[in-house]
């Protein structure tokens, strides 16, 4: 069975500054989906960004962007000139097939 | 556009009743879900759905039961609840043919039984 690792539970982040937040995976194949979402305090879940296992190059959208090592089997999000808003629960998610599988999650802070 | 609507948004229960989690999408989604989120757990699949009359398990199923007679909607029912059951739960659609296809979640039922 495929797991998805976020190790850290919480991180935190001054306004404008970056921060990387990480996400490993186990799998033996080799088409799959990566994904990260957000949660916050309204509880919504909010597609953030999204990575084709078969693309060798790193998503980005807008502030957002990844850096997918696919032998390493990692999957991290890098959030630049962080704000006010990005203060919420991150999942990373793997997805082959119809199931998708979550991480537990890492708590992001914002500080003004 | 109301997306993935979930009802009711909160519930209480005693342990052994029963009761459904009601889930609809307008989006004409073939591919509809239900999970559930549990503390430091993350977000679980329970059961979910490729069409109308087609449903599978997850990795949770035990205790839930769903049907799929319409694309529209897909309910989740709880035959006895039981207090292990007490969760958020998330229902989620997405385009069936699409691989890449976005996931839209509505926007959770929190759960309570005592």
């Amino acid at each position: 069975a495929q797991t998805v690792t976020q190790s850290q539970p919480e991180m935190s982040v001054q306004e404008a500054e970056t921060v990387t937040l990480s996400c490993t995976y186990d799998t033996s194949e080799s088409d799959y989906y990566l994904f990260w979402y957000k949660q916050p305090p309204s509880r919504q879940m909010i597609l953030v960004i999204r990575q084709e296992a078969y693309k060798q190059q790193n998503a980005t959208e807008n502030r957002f962007s990844v850096n997918f090592q696919k032998a390493a089997k990692s999957f991290s999000l890098k959030i630049s000139d962080s704000q006010l808003g990005d203060a919420a629960m991150y999942f990373c998610a793997y997805r082959r097939g119809e199931k998708l599988t979550f991480g537990t999650g890492t708590r992001l802070t914002i500080i003004p | 556009n109301a997306g993935v609507t979930q009802t009711p948004k909160f519930q209480v229960l005693k342990t052994g009743q029963s009761m459904t989690l009601q889930c609809a999408q307008d989006m004409n989604h073939e591919y509809m879900s239900w999970y559930r989120q549990d503390p430091g757990m993350g977000l679980r699949l329970i059961h979910y759905s490729v069409g109308a009359g087609i449903t599978d398990q997850g990795e949770v199923p035990n205790g839930y039961n769903v049907s799929r007679s319409t694309t529209e909607d897909f309910p989740l029912r709880l035959l006895s609840a039981a207090p292990s059951q007490t969760s958020v739960y998330f229902c989620a659609s997405r385009e069936g043919q699409l691989n890449t296809g976005e996931l839209f979640f509505g926007e959770g039922s929190r759960l309570t039984v005592l």
